[in-house]
């Protein structure tokens, strides 16, 4: 398989700041990642999709301002929630195809932000 | 775009028994995917079955493409078995879209 690594695994934040979270692809190199997010009893939702080297395609009614995707090399992409408030608390987990890109997914840890 | 329906939406089984997770869609897919999310958010990827049938231990996968469904078994259900059985597909694109789960709970 693959292996994603995402980190961290629990923030805690004030209204307002910023928070920044990465997902590595540890063994291979992974031109494209998704960024999912799944509330408290509910499925995937995905927000956006990483493109290394490029912009991000953010899913419909996504605010790219607000969740902020940077993915600087094949190995790394990263998602900064900006200004966080109380409503963007959520568990955000990220993903990558593997090495044969048969479209078989691979998730990192997940990380569960709380806005206080 | 595509749907995914999953059934039951939750599940309680006594330890030992066995059961069948099914996943509905809506239109043609490249491929199909059964994740486990345990208790602690963790992703397990299952299975990655476009078509056909695959077994890994107690359970094993059942995908049907012409008929747009897959079953999941669980044999011999254990406690750690517990958790979210999600089924994940994408029609080709980048996009993999994921079902509402079942939520299984096993006994002891």
């Amino acid at each position: 398989g693959a292996v994603v690594s995402q980190h961290p695994s629990w923030v805690i934040c004030k209204s307002g700041t910023s928070v920044k979270i990465e997902c590595r692809s540890l063994d291979f190199q992974a031109t494209t990642m998704f960024w999912y997010r799944q509330f408290p009893k509910q499925s995937l939702m995905l927000m956006a999709t990483s493109n290394e080297g490029s912009k991000a395609t953010y899913e419909q009614g996504v605010e790219k301002d607000k969740f902020l995707i940077n993915h600087a090399s094949l190995t790394l992409s990263t998602l900064t929630v900006t200004s966080a408030h109380p409503e963007d608390s959520s568990f955000y987990i990220c993903s990558a195809r593997g090495l044969m890109n048969t479209g078989e997914l691979f998730f990192g840890e997940g990380s569960r932000l709380t806005v206080l | 775009g595509i749907q995914v329906e999953q059934s039951p939406p939750d599940l309680i089984l006594q330890e030992g028994a066995n059961s069948t997770l099914r996943c509905n869609f809506s239109d043609s897919v490249n491929n199909l995917q059964w994740f486990h999310q345990n208790p602690w958010g963790q992703l397990i990827n299952l299975f990655y079955i476009p078509s056909g049938t695959k077994q890994n231990g107690r359970l094993s996968a059942t995908t049907v493409a012409t008929e747009r469904y897959s079953l999941l078994y669980i044999s011999s259900s254990q406690t750690t078995d517990s958790g979210v059985y999600f089924c994940a597909v994408n029609t080709g694109g980048f996009k993999t879209i994921f079902g509402a789960g079942t939520r299984l709970f096993v006994k002891a």
